[in-house]
């Protein structure tokens, strides 16, 4: 079956510690998306990346870093730097390079700092 | 990017035909509108999106007015599962980023 996964589902740190995020795609897809969402708002995003070996930033980056190695690979870090990590964090991937580049969107890994 | 304002909540009857409305007075002539829906805790699907043209798919319609400052997603007969966060968004084609707003909260009854 074609899509994203993300793993974990739930996550579990404590304050001050590093944590990746997975994110992977079999849809052959060029581009990839982070966002967070806190309770009861819209998506926001973190990081994007067109291409295989570059990412932009989004809109809250500080405090988190990305890597694209692969295509089929975009894992988010949440570093301590984070002022307030405890979230619900996606990830999307899309074709790229279209005009109706349609996004589509992994489960979803909630992480909770304690 | 353009801004959109949906209702807060909606109700619908189940089986019935549910419209969310959405403004988007301010959308430029290449923006899209795009609608997903997020049932809690999970990622955000995909459902329909147009520039100025009606569309329907498996899963809703969209209809665009013709100034393009606003438009409507209809589910034509409504289930119980298409309870959920319904977000409107517009966005400039080929840019990546999608910009979520608060949504409308659909609850179809039985």
């Amino acid at each position: 079956d074609g899509g994203i996964t993300q793993s974990p589902k739930y996550l579990f740190r404590k304050e001050g510690q590093n944590v990746t995020l997975s994110c992977e795609q079999n849809l052959n897809h060029d581009a990839m998306y982070w966002y967070r969402q806190d309770p009861g708002q819209g998506l926001r995003l973190i990081y994007y990346s067109q291409i295989v070996n570059d990412f932009q930033k989004g809109d809250i980056a500080e405090g988190y870093s990305v890597s694209r190695e692969k295509k089929e690979s975009f894992p988010l870090t949440v570093t301590s730097a984070q002022k307030n990590p405890t979230a619900f964090y996606l990830c999307a991937s899309s074709s790229g390079g279209s005009r109706t580049d349609t996004q589509y969107f992994g489960p979803g890994t909630r992480l909770t700092v304690l | 990017d353009a801004k959109t304002t949906q209702p807060t909540s909606m109700d619908c009857a189940e089986g019935r035909a549910a419209n969310l409305p959405c403004n988007h007075s301010t959308i430029s002539g290449n923006e899209y509108v795009y609608w997903y829906r997020q049932i809690h805790s999970q990622g955000p699907q995909y459902i329909i999106h147009g520039l100025k043209n009606n569309e329907t798919n498996e899963m809703a319609s969209l209809i665009i007015t013709e100034d393009r400052k606003s438009s409507t997603l209809i589910l034509p007969h409504a289930t119980l599962r298409d309870t959920a966060v319904y977000y409107c968004i517009v966005r400039v084609a080929v840019e990546g980023k999608l910009i979520f707003g608060q949504g409308t909260t659909l609850q179809v009854k039985p």
